[in-house]
């Protein structure tokens, strides 16, 4: 079974830009969360999408957005870059149902260099 | 607010000898408690989760994770650590007030040495 994909792996933006990250859920897991790693605030969560909803938020601003697709599939979207967005993005799929019973499968993440 | 700490920010332990990371929670109810690994370049392993019961819990890789409410502790454990051990540990907290997002500590960095 594959595990769960992020594309790209690597990415590189001034600041201003725009970027949108996809993340693709192991096969039938329909809960996807995004997750933000750095060196000083360590993983925070971003938000968690379940059957096309937002389930949860973490707390981030409005910048940060993501949506899912009816494949499970979901992307996120970080507007007006700053250097601080600068970070290793993850996401993880689950079947979670309820909550967290299922375990959460995490993917090798997005690395995004803000310049 | 839930938190997470993880005391040691970095660890060296030589191989074959024993493993102990701790963690401590914050929360006023039993929580979700998870150990997760990274290794470099790569996103996060489970190795353990307690939910509830048991309050040892054996997980992948060897690891062990026991569950103290008196201490809100959830320490990892491995009886005898090997070179591939190396990497970074995350000890996270899940409680239904957050929803199925996960609180993760800072993380502890295990160095191997030979």
């Amino acid at each position: 079974k594959a595990g769960v994909t992020q594309t790209p792996r690597y990415l590189i933006k001034t600041r201003g830009q725009q970027v949108t990250l996809s993340c693709s859920p192991i096969s039938g897991h329909r809960s996807v969360s995004w997750y933000q790693q750095t060196p000083g605030q360590g993983l925070q969560f971003l938000f968690e999408y379940f059957s096309e909803t937002q389930r949860n938020k973490g707390n981030f601003p409005g910048r940060f957005s993501g949506r899912q697709f009816s494949n499970s599939r979901s992307e996120m979207n970080v507007s007006t870059l700053e250097l601080g967005d600068s970070a290793l993005y993850l996401c993880a799929s689950s079947l979670a149902a309820s909550g967290f019973q299922e375990t959460q499968y995490f993917g090798p993440g997005t690395r995004l260099l803000v310049l | 607010a839930q938190s997470v700490t993880q005391p040691d920010i970095h660890i060296t332990v030589s191989e074959g000898a024993s493993l102990e990371l701790r963690c401590n929670y914050s929360y006023g109810a039993t929580p979700y408690l998870f150990w997760y690994v990274q290794s470099p370049g790569q996103g996060l392993q489970l190795l353990l989760k307690y939910f509830s019961g048991d309050t040892l819990v054996q997980g992948i890789k060897g690891f062990e994770a026991e569950f103290k409410r008196s201490q809100s502790s959830f320490n990892l454990r491995k009886p005898s650590v090997h070179w591939s051990d190396a990497a970074e540990y995350f000890c996270a907290v899940g409680t239904n007030q957050a929803g199925t997002a996960l609180i993760f500590g800072k993380g502890t960095t295990l160095s191997v040495s030979s």
